[in-house]
């Protein structure tokens, strides 16, 4: 059973830039949610993707986009980086959207993200 | 906004004590609760999944209760081990499980040999 992986695993960009984050699911999994852990904070749902389709958001800007591929990895796209957005993202992957809720999620070890 | 709070923030423990830590959840509108455990330099591991008021689960020398109606789920560690070092993260769902997990900032704990 193939873990979830998570790419890179640090990153440094520049205020304004754009970045690709990328996450592939653990084996038989088609759920995949995004989360962003800032410093001293607990992990924060960014979106959730089921099958190819986003089908839940936290309160995040719209400039922060993902995808869902057909094979289940995944993409968080974050545009015009803010100093904010220096965090880790946690990428999880779960079987089903309604039992993502009652069955547990399987995290990758996450893209530290350094904005300057 | 949903407030998750963990307490206590931090935890040293001494090897072979038992401890436990507290999170608290809003009671309305309860649909499950998640409990994590992080170690340093890996990745967040399931340890126990919450739906019914009144729940109690074990695994090995960890368990956790539920209580939905007054909003508060315990974690208790039985005979600490310093592998028990890490980060304890719970996490709510509120009904309609459409805005993801609601984590708590965890508590941080340290068994000290």
């Amino acid at each position: 059973e193939t873990g979830v992986t998570q790419s890179p695993t640090h990153l440094i960009k520049t205020r304004g830039q754009q970045v690709t984050l990328r996450c592939s699911s653990q084996s038989g999994h088609n759920t995949v949610s995004w989360y962003q852990q800032a410093l001293g904070q607990g992990p924060q749902f960014i979106f959730q993707y089921y099958r190819e389709e986003e089908n839940g958001r936290g309160n995040f800007p719209p400039r922060f986009s993902g995808l869902q591929f057909p094979n289940y990895s995944s993409e968080l796209n974050v545009n015009a980086l803010e100093l904010d957005d220096s965090a880790l993202y946690l990428c999880a992957s779960s079987l089903g959207r309604e039992s993502s809720y009652n069955s547990p999620l399987h995290f990758g070890n996450g893209t530290r993200l350094t904005v300057t | 906004i949903l407030n998750v709070e963990q307490s206590p923030q931090s935890l040293h423990v001494q090897e072979g004590d038992s401890t436990n830590f507290t999170c608290s959840f809003p009671s309305s509108n309860f649909y499950a609760l998640h409990w994590y455990r992080w170690e340093t330099a890996k990745s967040p591991e399931a340890l126990f999944v919450m739906t019914l008021n009144g729940d109690e689960k074990k695994k090995g020398r960890i368990s956790a209760t539920l209580n939905t109606k007054e909003g508060y789920s315990y974690l208790y560690i039985k005979g600490s081990q310093p592998e028990d070092s890490a980060t304890y993260l719970c996490a709510f769902i509120p009904g309609g499980g459409a805005d993801g997990l609601t984590f708590g900032k965890g508590t941080h704990l340290i068994i000290q040999p």
